[in-house]
């Protein structure tokens, strides 16, 4: 099946500074989602991004389908932007999720 | 609204119990999915109901008994869980028919005891 790698495991920042989250998949797909679990275990969409560039406030995301990678790109990082943030990809009949392994964030103030 | 309501938040059970989970959507989505997600782990894919039909059953072990009522509704009965059924619980929707996203609700912590 489709592997799903996410770069880097644990990321440390301090709030204010900018990130970039990577997500990489082995075969083609034809959308991808970006989530949020914050520590309550709610689980909040992203991004719906199968290919080019979407933005949603400090948050944006590009996804280069060619080459099989997507970018999380987090800016003026704030504490509240701490949790785990996982990238999916849809396999078999487009409706089981492959998770990757997820990268925890933690912003510190 | 994009919002998927999940209950109970908490439960804790002995493994000669029996109760339900609870998981409801008013988005119109005719997909909805139960996952399993253990601490420090992703979400890993349990059940698929499309139309209130099964479509997918991840060889979950009959103690878990999935039922989908109507198009809005989906439960998860649970009876003789094993402590290592200790877990999130997750449900998603998705429309199915003009997009696969999948929008989670809040999750239901449960510990078997």
């Amino acid at each position: 099946g489709i592997q799903v790698e996410q770069s880097p495991p644990d990321l440390i920042l301090q709030e204010g500074a900018n990130s970039t989250l990577r997500c990489n998949f082995s075969d083609s797909v034809n959308n991808l989602q970006w989530f949020h679990q914050n520590p309550w275990g709610q689980l909040i969409n992203l991004f719906y991004i199968p290919s080019g560039t979407k933005q949603n406030g400090r948050l944006s995301a590009t996804t280069v389908a060619t080459e099989r990678y997507s970018l999380l790109y987090i800016s003026s990082s704030q504490t509240t932007d701490s949790g785990v943030y996982f990238c999916a990809v849809p396999t078999g009949a487009n409706s089981k999720l492959t998770f990757g392994k997820g990268i925890t964030l933690s912003v510190r103030p | 609204d994009t919002e998927v309501t999940q209950t109970p938040k908490h439960l804790v059970m002995g493994m000669t119990n029996k109760k339900s989970l609870k998981c409801e959507q008013h988005m119109g989505h005719r997909a909805m999915y139960w996952y399993k997600q253990k601490a420090k782990k992703p979400p890993e894919l349990m059940f698929v109901y499309s139309y209130e039909k099964l479509s997918i059953n991840e060889s979950v072990p009959s103690r878990f008994s999935p039922e989908c009522p109507n198009s809005s509704l989906l439960n998860l009965h649970l009876h003789a869980l094993q402590p290592e059924d200790s877990a999130l619980y997750l449900c998603a929707s998705s429309h199915w028919e003009t997009s696969y996203e999948q929008y989670f609700g809040p999750g239901t912590r449960l510990t078997v005891t």
